[in-house]
């Protein structure tokens, strides 16, 4: 069975700072995707990254960076120069592929919370 | 623009009563649909795989009887919570998958059971 893990219940830190959040999966799949979502109060979930399982280049999006290291299943998150902004529930997800389509397994979430 | 739409937003129902949330791709056509619930401060679980002209598919633990899918169109699929309880109070997202495996969600549905 799939299964993600965010250890991090609750993250506060003060704004300018950076931090990571971490993820950690696990899947018998050879061909899967990590993804990264960003959900605000209002409950919408903002699409931050798609990963696929054969592309193990970090990434970065301006202040946002991901790490993703298959030999210890772990796709990690981190916001450089951390905003009020950026406070939100973070979730990390592993899909599994069936005929094209995909469901999604979701961690439990990271709450980041940036004080001013 | 909002690729996948929810509909309601905000619903509030009297306990006993049925609810209906729609969920549409709207330009594009998408035979698979997911549904999600999230309780207040956890995580989206899947409750069941929507299937263009074909019976849902229901995760483990999810009641089909109570909560009624219909995906009738390429378009458009609907849950329907019958008989509401309050502990059925949670947030309900859907997602659609378009061509190329990308996957959209919509903005969810907040529904409390009064």
């Amino acid at each position: 069975a799939q299964k993600v893990t965010q250890a991090q219940t609750e993250i506060s830190v003060v704004e300018k700072e950076d931090v990571t959040l971490d993820c950690v999966y696990e899947t018998r799949d050879t061909t899967y995707y990590l993804f990264w979502y960003k959900q605000p109060p209002s409950g919408e979930l903002v699409f931050l990254i798609r990963r696929n399982s054969f592309d193990e280049q970090n990434e970065i999006s301006g202040r946002y960076s991901w790490n993703f290291q298959k030999s210890t299943s772990s796709f990690n998150f981190t916001i450089t120069a951390s905003q009020v902004v950026d406070s939100a529930v973070y979730f990390c997800a592993l899909s599994e592929a069936i005929q094209g389509a995909q469901k999604l397994v979701f961690g439990q979430g990271t709450r980041l919370t940036i004080n001013p | 623009g909002a690729v996948v739409s929810q509909h309601p937003s905000r619903v509030i129902c009297k306990s006993g009563t049925s609810v209906k949330i729609e969920c549409r791709s709207l330009d594009f056509q998408a035979t698979t649909m997911f549904w999600y619930r999230q309780f207040p401060k956890q995580s989206l679980m899947l409750m069941a795989t929507s299937n263009e002209g074909s019976k849902a598919t229901y995760e483990q633990g999810v009641e089909k009887d109570k909560f009624l899918i219909n995906h009738a169109s390429l378009t458009l699929s609907t849950l329907t919570v019958t008989s509401a309880h309050p502990e059925d109070s949670s947030f309900y997202i859907c997602s659609a998958i378009r061509r190329g495996n990308t996957i959209y969600f919509g903005e969810g549905s907040w529904l409390t059971v009064v």
